[in-house]
Protein backbone atom coordinates (compact mmCIF):
# COMPACT_ATOMS: atom_id res chain seq x y z
CA UNK A 1 0.00 0.00 0.00
CA UNK A 2 1.71 3.44 -0.76
CA UNK A 3 2.03 5.38 2.24
CA UNK A 4 2.03 9.67 2.62
CA UNK A 5 4.03 10.84 -0.54
CA UNK A 6 6.00 14.01 -0.06
CA UNK A 7 7.64 16.06 -2.67
CA UNK A 8 10.37 17.14 -3.35
CA UNK A 9 12.56 15.35 -0.89
CA UNK A 10 15.17 18.04 -0.63
CA UNK A 11 14.48 21.85 -1.43
CA UNK A 12 17.73 23.88 -1.27
CA UNK A 13 16.48 28.04 -2.52
CA UNK A 14 17.84 31.08 -1.84
CA UNK A 15 15.95 33.75 0.95
CA UNK A 16 13.06 35.27 -0.91
CA UNK A 17 11.87 33.08 -2.54
CA UNK A 18 8.85 30.68 -2.84
CA UNK A 19 8.70 27.63 -1.42
CA UNK A 20 5.97 24.54 -2.20
CA UNK A 21 6.02 21.54 -0.46
CA UNK A 22 3.57 18.96 -1.55
CA UNK A 23 1.86 16.04 0.35
CA UNK A 24 -0.16 13.05 -1.10
CA UNK A 25 -2.57 11.72 1.89
CA UNK A 26 -3.03 7.55 1.84
CA UNK A 27 -6.01 6.63 0.08
CA UNK A 28 -9.48 6.64 2.23
CA UNK A 29 -7.72 9.15 4.71
CA UNK A 30 -9.70 12.68 5.44
CA UNK A 31 -7.11 13.69 8.04
CA UNK A 32 -3.67 15.77 7.14
CA UNK A 33 -1.45 16.67 9.65
CA UNK A 34 1.90 19.12 8.66
CA UNK A 35 4.98 19.14 11.07
CA UNK A 36 8.41 21.01 11.16
CA UNK A 37 11.29 19.11 12.77
CA UNK A 38 14.84 20.94 13.70
CA UNK A 39 17.39 20.27 16.20
CA UNK A 40 16.39 22.72 18.56
CA UNK A 41 12.57 22.39 18.90
CA UNK A 42 11.94 19.12 18.05
CA UNK A 43 8.45 17.87 15.63
CA UNK A 44 6.07 20.61 15.87
CA UNK A 45 2.82 20.81 14.27
CA UNK A 46 1.99 23.27 12.40
CA UNK A 47 -1.69 23.06 10.98
CA UNK A 48 -4.35 19.75 11.02
CA UNK A 49 -7.22 19.48 8.64
CA UNK A 50 -10.19 17.55 8.94
CA UNK A 51 -12.32 16.44 5.48
CA UNK A 52 -10.23 19.47 4.05
CA UNK A 53 -11.49 22.24 6.23
CA UNK A 54 -8.75 23.97 8.60
CA UNK A 55 -8.98 23.11 12.49
CA UNK A 56 -6.23 24.40 14.15
CA UNK A 57 -3.96 26.45 12.73
CA UNK A 58 -2.02 27.83 15.91
CA UNK A 59 1.39 26.40 15.17
CA UNK A 60 1.56 28.18 11.78
CA UNK A 61 4.50 30.83 12.38
CA UNK A 62 3.83 33.41 10.85
CA UNK A 63 2.08 34.83 7.79
CA UNK A 64 4.54 34.12 5.37
CA UNK A 65 3.53 30.53 5.85
CA UNK A 66 -0.20 28.98 4.32
CA UNK A 67 -1.71 25.60 3.82
CA UNK A 68 -4.21 24.33 1.46
CA UNK A 69 -6.05 21.03 0.60
CA UNK A 70 -7.22 21.94 -3.09
CA UNK A 71 -9.13 18.18 -3.04
CA UNK A 72 -8.96 15.40 -0.68
CA UNK A 73 -6.04 13.87 -0.91
CA UNK A 74 -3.65 16.20 -1.61
CA UNK A 75 -2.07 19.42 0.40
CA UNK A 76 0.18 21.63 -0.24
CA UNK A 77 2.40 23.99 2.65
CA UNK A 78 3.83 27.18 1.46
CA UNK A 79 6.29 29.52 2.30
CA UNK A 80 6.56 33.31 0.68
CA UNK A 81 8.79 34.62 1.32
CA UNK A 82 11.38 32.05 2.92
CA UNK A 83 14.28 32.90 5.37
CA UNK A 84 16.82 31.27 7.05
CA UNK A 85 15.29 30.38 9.61
CA UNK A 86 12.47 28.56 8.27
CA UNK A 87 15.15 25.92 7.28
CA UNK A 88 14.14 22.38 8.74
CA UNK A 89 12.50 19.12 7.29
CA UNK A 90 8.99 19.11 7.32
CA UNK A 91 6.53 16.61 7.07
CA UNK A 92 3.35 15.53 6.48
CA UNK A 93 1.28 12.90 8.17
CA UNK A 94 -2.47 11.57 7.36
CA UNK A 95 -5.32 9.56 9.66
CA UNK A 96 -8.26 7.87 8.89
CA UNK A 97 -10.59 10.24 10.90
CA UNK A 98 -10.18 11.39 14.70
CA UNK A 99 -10.29 9.48 17.40
CA UNK A 100 -7.74 7.15 18.35
CA UNK A 101 -6.73 6.62 14.98
CA UNK A 102 -2.81 6.79 14.42
CA UNK A 103 -1.09 8.74 12.46
CA UNK A 104 1.12 7.86 9.50
CA UNK A 105 3.86 10.43 8.67
CA UNK A 106 5.70 10.83 4.96
CA UNK A 107 9.68 10.68 4.86
CA UNK A 108 9.62 14.75 4.47
CA UNK A 109 10.83 17.18 2.90
CA UNK A 110 14.08 18.94 3.97
CA UNK A 111 14.31 22.17 3.11
CA UNK A 112 17.58 24.85 3.08
CA UNK A 113 17.57 28.19 2.62
CA UNK A 114 20.03 30.03 2.25
CA UNK B 1 -1.78 15.30 27.80
CA UNK B 2 0.41 13.29 30.43
CA UNK B 3 4.16 14.08 30.31
CA UNK B 4 6.10 11.30 29.63
CA UNK B 5 9.63 10.08 30.95
CA UNK B 6 12.24 7.80 28.47
CA UNK B 7 15.67 6.93 29.10
CA UNK B 8 18.00 8.86 26.83
CA UNK B 9 19.72 5.61 24.96
CA UNK B 10 19.88 1.55 25.57
CA UNK B 11 21.67 -0.45 23.52
CA UNK B 12 20.52 -4.02 22.76
CA UNK B 13 21.99 -7.33 21.17
CA UNK B 14 21.08 -8.06 17.71
CA UNK B 15 18.51 -10.96 17.62
CA UNK B 16 17.81 -10.39 21.11
CA UNK B 17 14.79 -8.52 22.70
CA UNK B 18 14.27 -4.90 23.08
CA UNK B 19 12.61 -3.60 25.93
CA UNK B 20 11.98 0.38 25.82
CA UNK B 21 10.47 1.46 29.00
CA UNK B 22 8.61 4.72 29.45
CA UNK B 23 7.16 6.65 32.56
CA UNK B 24 3.57 8.42 32.09
CA UNK B 25 2.91 9.03 36.25
CA UNK B 26 0.00 11.64 35.36
CA UNK B 27 -1.68 9.54 32.89
CA UNK B 28 -5.30 10.02 32.79
CA UNK B 29 -8.34 7.61 32.47
CA UNK B 30 -8.92 8.74 28.92
CA UNK B 31 -5.47 8.73 27.97
CA UNK B 32 -3.78 6.18 24.97
CA UNK B 33 -0.15 5.19 25.13
CA UNK B 34 1.44 5.49 21.51
CA UNK B 35 4.75 4.42 20.28
CA UNK B 36 6.22 5.76 17.38
CA UNK B 37 9.43 5.58 16.38
CA UNK B 38 12.10 7.74 13.55
CA UNK B 39 14.93 6.03 11.79
CA UNK B 40 17.10 8.47 10.54
CA UNK B 41 16.24 10.80 7.50
CA UNK B 42 13.13 9.37 7.42
CA UNK B 43 8.99 10.25 8.78
CA UNK B 44 8.51 9.04 12.31
CA UNK B 45 6.70 6.08 11.99
CA UNK B 46 3.74 4.23 13.73
CA UNK B 47 4.22 0.79 15.68
CA UNK B 48 1.44 0.55 17.93
CA UNK B 49 -1.20 1.97 20.78
CA UNK B 50 -3.04 0.96 23.30
CA UNK B 51 -5.77 1.52 26.71
CA UNK B 52 -5.56 -0.41 29.30
CA UNK B 53 -5.06 -4.17 28.24
CA UNK B 54 -1.51 -5.26 26.46
CA UNK B 55 -1.50 -5.07 22.94
CA UNK B 56 0.22 -7.16 19.91
CA UNK B 57 0.80 -6.60 16.17
CA UNK B 58 3.28 -7.46 13.73
CA UNK B 59 6.11 -5.41 15.26
CA UNK B 60 6.01 -5.27 18.61
CA UNK B 61 4.63 -5.70 21.69
CA UNK B 62 2.76 -3.35 24.36
CA UNK B 63 2.49 -4.42 27.89
CA UNK B 64 0.88 -1.38 30.22
CA UNK B 65 1.10 -2.25 34.03
CA UNK B 66 -2.35 -2.54 35.60
CA UNK B 67 -2.24 1.46 36.94
CA UNK B 68 -1.19 2.62 33.72
CA UNK B 69 1.54 4.26 35.00
CA UNK B 70 4.15 3.05 33.15
CA UNK B 71 4.69 0.82 30.16
CA UNK B 72 6.99 -1.07 28.28
CA UNK B 73 7.59 -1.69 24.27
CA UNK B 74 8.96 -5.27 23.29
CA UNK B 75 10.16 -5.38 19.93
CA UNK B 76 10.78 -9.38 20.18
CA UNK B 77 14.06 -9.98 18.04
CA UNK B 78 15.44 -6.92 17.05
CA UNK B 79 17.65 -6.68 13.76
CA UNK B 80 20.02 -3.61 12.60
CA UNK B 81 17.18 -2.05 11.36
CA UNK B 82 15.68 -1.27 14.38
CA UNK B 83 18.22 1.06 15.61
CA UNK B 84 15.68 4.41 15.40
CA UNK B 85 14.77 6.97 18.45
CA UNK B 86 11.76 5.67 19.82
CA UNK B 87 8.99 8.02 21.22
CA UNK B 88 6.33 7.36 24.18
CA UNK B 89 3.27 9.46 23.38
CA UNK B 90 0.22 9.97 25.77
CA UNK B 91 -2.55 11.23 24.34
CA UNK B 92 -6.18 11.59 24.77
CA UNK B 93 -9.20 12.10 22.52
CA UNK B 94 -8.09 14.29 19.77
CA UNK B 95 -5.15 14.87 17.38
CA UNK B 96 -2.34 16.35 18.89
CA UNK B 97 0.87 14.21 19.00
CA UNK B 98 3.20 15.66 21.43
CA UNK B 99 7.05 14.16 20.75
CA UNK B 100 9.30 14.48 23.54
CA UNK B 101 13.13 13.50 23.00
CA UNK B 102 12.17 10.12 22.88
CA UNK B 103 14.73 7.13 23.33
CA UNK B 104 17.38 6.23 20.98
CA UNK B 105 17.53 2.23 20.49
CA UNK B 106 21.12 1.32 18.96
CA UNK B 107 21.01 -2.79 17.96
CA UNK B 108 24.62 -3.64 18.55
CA UNK B 109 25.44 -6.63 15.76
Amino acid sequence: DAGVIQSPRHEVTEMGQEVTLRCKLISGHNSLFWYRQTMMRGLELLIYFNNNVPIDDSGMPEDRFSAKMPNASFSTLKIQPSEPRDSAVYFCASSAGGGQQPQHFGDGTRLSIL
Amino acid sequence: DAKTTQPPSMDCAEGRAANLPCNHSTISGNEYVYWYRQIHSQGPQYIIHGLKNNETNEMASLIITEDRKSSTLILPHATLRDTAVYYCIVRRDGYQLTFGKGTKLSVIP
